[in-house]
């Protein structure tokens, strides 16, 4: 069955270290990719996307993401966090047809990022 | 930019109680989505929506509900006779040959 693992639920870093969060998908092919963030009673934000190409995909907010086909990977990273990036955060895939088609977005568990002074 | 909208943005109703939601999908957009979010949970897909008929329902989404486009702009998800564990935010997207675009979700409470 297709599904997206993120296997940390809670994550804690002091603001201005460094982040990764982690990401594995289990599809028959490689599927797209994508992270959204939520806010406190907010609604979805996509931060970055993959759909092929370079493994090493710039978002909005300073996120990068990595896409490691041997590890079913695809990790997101920030170099240095900042208070206002304390959120949940989603991965997500979308199983690969080249005209996108009638496909649907499953969604991981989702991390909760806290960021201590 | 065009967006996806929904309204209301906060729906209470008593169990027993019909509800429906409403979407507003990017006018170009040909597949539609609702998605489900209990809180504190993930985001869980409940029914996508193509050529005015469903393509594809989820386990969760049983004879309680139901989705319509009745005019060709509105997207419309009806819960027939909402339970208390119908308590979520509900989101809508729409899709046109790419992604996904959510909208900002109903937070439905049922007392």
């Amino acid at each position: 069955a297709q599904s997206v693992t993120q296997p940390d639920i809670h994550i804690t870093v002091s603001e201005g270290a460094s982040l990764e969060l982690r990401c594995n998908y289990s599809y028959g092919a490689t599927p797209y990719l994508f992270w959204y963030v939520q806010s406190p009673g907010q609604g979805l934000q996509l931060l970055l996307k993959y759909f092929s190409g370079d493994t090493l995909v710039q978002g909005i907010k300073g996120f990068e993401a990595e896409f490691k086909r041997s590890q079913s990977s695809f990790n997101l990273r920030k170099p240095s966090v900042h208070w206002s990036d304390a959120a949940e955060y989603f991965c997500a895939a979308m199983p690969f047809r080249s005209n996108f088609g009638n496909e649907k977005l499953t969604f991981g568990t989702g991390t909760r990022l806290t960021i201590i002074p | 930019e065009p967006e996806v909208t929904q309204t209301p943005s906060h729906q209470v109703t008593q169990m027993g109680q019909e509800v429906i939601l409403r979407c507003v999908p990017i006018s170009n957009h040909l597949y539609f989505y609702w998605y489900r979010q209990i809180l504190g949970q993930k985001v869980e897909f409940l029914v996508s929506f193509y050529n005015n008929e469903i393509s594809e329902k989820s386990e969760i989404f049983d004879d309680q509900f139901s989705v319509e486009r009745p005019d060709g702009s509105n997207f419309t998800l009806k819960i027939r006779s909402t339970k208390l564990e119908d308590s979520a935010m509900y989101f809508c997207a729409s899709r046109g040959t790419g992604l996904l675009f959510f909208g900002p979700g109903t937070r439905l409470t049922v007392l």
